[in-house]
């Protein structure tokens, strides 16, 4: 089945730092491939999709590009902020009646 | 306007309880999920609907038992609450049935004494 694998965490960083959190799957056909976030006490919001190879998703200064070739979608931010701490959830989901898959999630905390 | 909403947001209950946690989306969307998060914060799907039928039915104890009255709604009920049923219980909705963005609701923290 289709399975989703993130890096653990936590990820801690000081504000401005380069960030990247590690995202493979595993999956048949071609799925779409989710970054989403969960701010403290919160749900989860979308951050930034991709529905086919090569696609690039961006949004708020995150970038993930789909990587069929090794099933791959990676999220990175240049310069992170205190805001961005969350905890980020990749996830696919395949075609027709497919559930969304998330991974273990991981857990970002930035410092002043 | 809150695209997904819950309630309520907090529920605390003895063992052996029976409650309801009820979800609207105001999206137009068709369909609906309940997920799951525990302490560790995995995520797991529990149930979809599609127009009010269900389509997906992961291995949850029929304790559990998800309702959708229409296309906006889809209620949770869970009879004899069990300590191993402490969790945060998401819902979320798609306008479709694959591969479109799920909207999520701010959550039911439930806690079983």
């Amino acid at each position: 089945g289709n399975s989703v694998t993130q890096m653990e965490g936590p990820v801690t960083l000081s504000e401005e730092a380069f960030l990247t959190i590690n995202c493979t799957y595993t999956a048949t056909g071609y799925p779409s491939l989710f970054w989403y976030v969960q701010y403290p006490g919160e749900g989860l919001q979308l951050l930034l999709k991709a529905t086919k190879a090569d696609d690039k998703g961006s949004n708020k200064g995150f970038e993930a590009t789909y990587r069929k070739e090794t099933t791959s979608f990676h999220l990175e931010k240049g310069s992170v902020q205190v805001s961005d701490s969350a905890v980020y959830f990749c996830a696919l989901s395949g075609t027709g009646f497919q559930k969304l898959v998330f991974g273990t999630g991981t857990r970002l905390l930035v410092s002043p | 306007d809150t695209a997904v909403s819950q309630t309520p947001k907090y529920l605390v209950t003895q063992m052996g309880n029976d409650k309801s946690i009820k979800c609207e989306q105001n999206l137009g969307h068709d369909t609906m999920y309940w997920y799951k998060q525990d302490s560790k914060k995995f995520l797991k799907i529990m149930f979809s609907y599609n127009n009010k039928e269900l389509i997906i039915n992961e291995t949850v104890p029929n304790r559990f038992s998800p309702k959708s009255p229409d296309k906006a709604h889809l209620n949770l009920h869970i009879n004899s609450l069990e300590l191993g049923d402490s969790a945060v219980y998401f819902c979320a909705s798609s306008a479709g049935t694959g591969g479109e963005t799920q909207y999520f609701g701010p959550g039911t923290r439930l806690l079983v004494l």
